[in-house]
């Protein structure tokens, strides 16, 4: 299986603050790379696919980024609602795997 | 609109069988595939298997023969059956719909607890 190492496991960003969020597959994965946001709560949603297509109706302080085995997530100008866990999945191979999270928190 | 839904018993007792049920309205499930994805309380997400929009079924090694997958596209509802449950099966179940091999709509989810 592809392993997907997500870093850092948690975040503290002041309001306004540009953050970055890194996933490292253990192998290449040619940009098939989501990323999900998920609150207390509540199930994942999809923010950026194709490693850097934005899904309809996300923020365009999101992107995404990347090739090969390195991707990235760039929230610029961190708001209040963007606080919640964040994860990378790959989807190049069956069986899909995620990265473990990241907690993003206002500092 | 699109949405998912799972319903399934909350307590699950060990070495008995898991069922759980997604139902989805907004979309065909001969159109589109359906996946389920489990996340343990400690924030790790798992992909279970998916249903094709035609019918057939790809699961993940890690649930070996212990998981199927089924629908009833008359009722718009994807199953889920499980064996064979341990305390390490604990977690929220979900349902998710595909797209391009990403999930874009997902269900609320189905906390499920292993125990006796």
């Amino acid at each position: 299986d592809i392993q997907m190492t997500q870093s850092p496991a948690s975040l503290s960003a002041s309001l306004g603050e540009t953050i970055s969020i890194e996933c490292l597959a253990s192998e290449g994965i040619s940009s098939y790379l989501a990323w999900y946001q998920q609150k207390p709560g509540k199930s994942p949603q999809l923010l950026i696919y194709g490693a850097n297509s934005l899904q309809a109706g996300v923020p365009s302080r999101f992107s995404g980024s990347g090739s090969g085995t390195q991707y990235s997530l760039k929230i610029s100008s961190m708001q209040p609602e963007d606080e919640g866990d964040y994860f990378c999945q790959q989807s190049y191979k069956f069986p899909f795997t995620f990265g473990s999270g990241t907690k993003l928190e206002i500092k | 609109q699109v949405q998912l839904k799972e319903s399934g018993p909350g307590l699950v007792q060990p070495s008995q069988t898991l069922s759980l049920t997604c139902t989805v309205s907004g979309f065909s499930l001969t159109s589109y595939s359906v996946h389920w994805v489990r996340q343990h309380s400690g924030k790790s997400l798992e992909w279970m298997g998916r249903m094709w929009s035609d019918g057939d079924t790809s699961y993940n090694s890690a649930f070996t023969s212990r998981l199927s997958i089924s629908r009833d596209t008359s009722k718009s509802q994807v199953f889920l059956k499980m064996n064979s449950l341990q305390t390490e099966d604990t977690g929220t179940y979900y349902c998710a719909r595909n797209y391009d091999n990403y999930f874009d709509y997902w269900g609320q989810g189905v906390m499920v607890t292993v125990s006796s």
